[in-house]
């Protein structure tokens, strides 16, 4: 079975640009995680969706960062504008439901200068 | 709210037994997680036990879980030059809209 895709696998801005990050989970999966790692720490939640209904973004910095699932599917991360205090692994994870195992996908490394 | 503490570096030499240590804080029934991550790479998840278990084993991978000290382990043995990597531990609440929270990983380095 594919596991999850994320692309790009690298990505290098300047502060105040704008970038987007895309997520396709495993198949039949109804829920998707984005988590932020910050380089030296483990991840951290950012949003959680059930199907294509956001069911926790409490940690999302919603001045500068959105997310979407639509069709509840895919999913893309924005960031605009960015901070270099942005720079992180954005690592997208999905799962069956809420309550089973979570798999993640190979992450963005993002490195804004 | 949870919290998830990991002693942050491990060295062993090659062929030898490796425990990592972790500790949580939860109260409620919970799942415990183990998993892998690679330099430059996601998380892959190695295994991960209930709150009420006392220890799963998966081929190299042995876990034990204190429930009374909410402290947890996991057990590499014949340790390989391949498994150097962080590990991070990770606790779920088994309710509702749960998610996951992380320790800050520990980072195993295995020498030949």
């Amino acid at each position: 079975e594919a596991g999850v895709a994320q692309s790009p696998r690298y990505k290098i801005i300047e502060k105040r640009q704008s970038v987007a990050f895309w997520c396709n989970p495993i198949s039949g999966h109804a829920t998707l995680y984005w988590y932020q790692q910050i380089l030296g720490q483990g991840p951290k939640l950012l949003i959680q969706f059930q199907n294509n209904g956001v069911v926790d973004d409490s940690q999302l910095p919603k001045d500068r960062f959105s997310a979407e699932r639509l069709k509840g599917v895919d999913s893309t991360l924005k960031i605009q504008p960015a901070k270099l205090e942005d720079s992180a692994m954005y690592l997208c994870a999905s799962s069956l439901a809420t309550n089973t195992e979570a798999f993640f996908g190979q992450g963005t490394r993002l490195t804004v200068v | 709210g949870e919290d998830v503490e990991q002693s942050l570096f491990l060295s062993v030499r090659e062929g030898d037994s490796s425990v990592i240590n972790c500790t949580y804080t939860d109260s409620s029934s919970t799942y415990l997680y183990w998993y892998k991550q690679e330099p430059g790479a996601g998380l892959q998840l190695l295994t991960y036990i209930f709150s009420n278990m006392d220890m799963k084993q998966d081929q190299r991978l042995t876990v034990l879980l204190n429930k009374k000290d909410k402290h947890l382990s996991l057990r590499i043995a014949d340790t390989q030059t391949g498994d150097s990597a962080i590990y991070f531990c990770a606790e779920r609440p088994n309710s509702g809209y749960s998610t996951l929270t992380f320790g800050k990983g520990t980072m195993l380095l295995v020498s030949p």
